[in-house]
């Protein structure tokens, strides 16, 4: 079955980058394209970009250039995220999720990753 | 951030029928994208429910359905049942942002 493992809570000081990982399985990695979204405390659900595992291609919202980089290992059918400069506010569960073919609909999520910021 | 308008709580009885807008514009649902809908129980990730405007993945009971008009999309439960109680969320595509968005994310509550 389908399955998105994300890995565990972090927590940071503001300033700091943080990396969390989605490891794939139960499906051919490199046929789908893997976004990553994140929902703050009591909030609703923010769209913050893709990476294609096939060539590694991103696009990220704008909010987010500059500061995120996504990447992918296709031999350990793994996504990574990558965000810089974090303040207090983006203390969010982050989460992986896979896009069924090029249709926008996100079929299957992780189960997040917390990461919490505060010095 | 987002442009996708949720009323944000809706309640009703057990074996009613609520109704969820999603109230987008021209660049988006206006834009014939397809509108999809989650459920998010508290302390669980999204689970897709509804996809395409109104179709539901297999194991989806057909207490739920989705349409859309114009710039707007609905998703509408009836029967309700006390497990329906979650928030849900639309989502589309943005052709001037270009980005995928989600709406501002609506709670039921079942009496």
């Amino acid at each position: 079955q389908v399955q998105l493992v994300q890995s565990g809570a972090e927590v940071r000081i503001p300033g700091a980058s943080v990396e969390v990982s989605c490891r794939a399985s139960g499906y051919s990695f490199t046929e789908y394209v893997i976004h990553w979204v994140r929902q703050a405390p009591g909030q609703g659900l923010e769209w913050i970009g893709w990476v294609n595992p096939p060539s590694g291609t991103t696009l990220y919202t704008q909010r987010f250039q500059g500061r995120v980089t996504m990447t992918r290992d296709t031999t350990t059918t793994t996504a990574f995220m990558e965000l810089n400069s974090l303040t207090s506010d983006e203390t969010a569960i982050y989460y992986c999720v896979r896009e069924n073919g090029h249709t926008g609909i996100f079929d299957y999520w992780g189960q997040g990753t917390l990461v919490s910021v505060s010095s | 951030q987002s442009v996708l308008t949720q009323p944000p709580s809706v309640s009703g009885a057990p074996g009613q029928r609520v109704t969820i807008s999603c109230t987008g514009d021209s660049s988006n649902i206006g834009a014939r994208y397809d509108v999809h809908w989650y459920q998010q129980v508290p302390g669980t990730a999204p689970k897709l429910l509804i996809y395409n405007d109104n179709r539901r993945p297999s194991g989806v009971p057909d207490r739920f359905s989705g349409s859309k008009s114009g710039t707007s999309a609905s998703l509408a439960i009836t029967g309700l049942q006390a497990e329906d109680e979650a928030d849900y969320y639309c989502q589309t595509y943005d052709r001037s942002l270009n980005d995928h968005l989600f709406g501002t994310g609506t709670t039921v509550t079942v009496l």
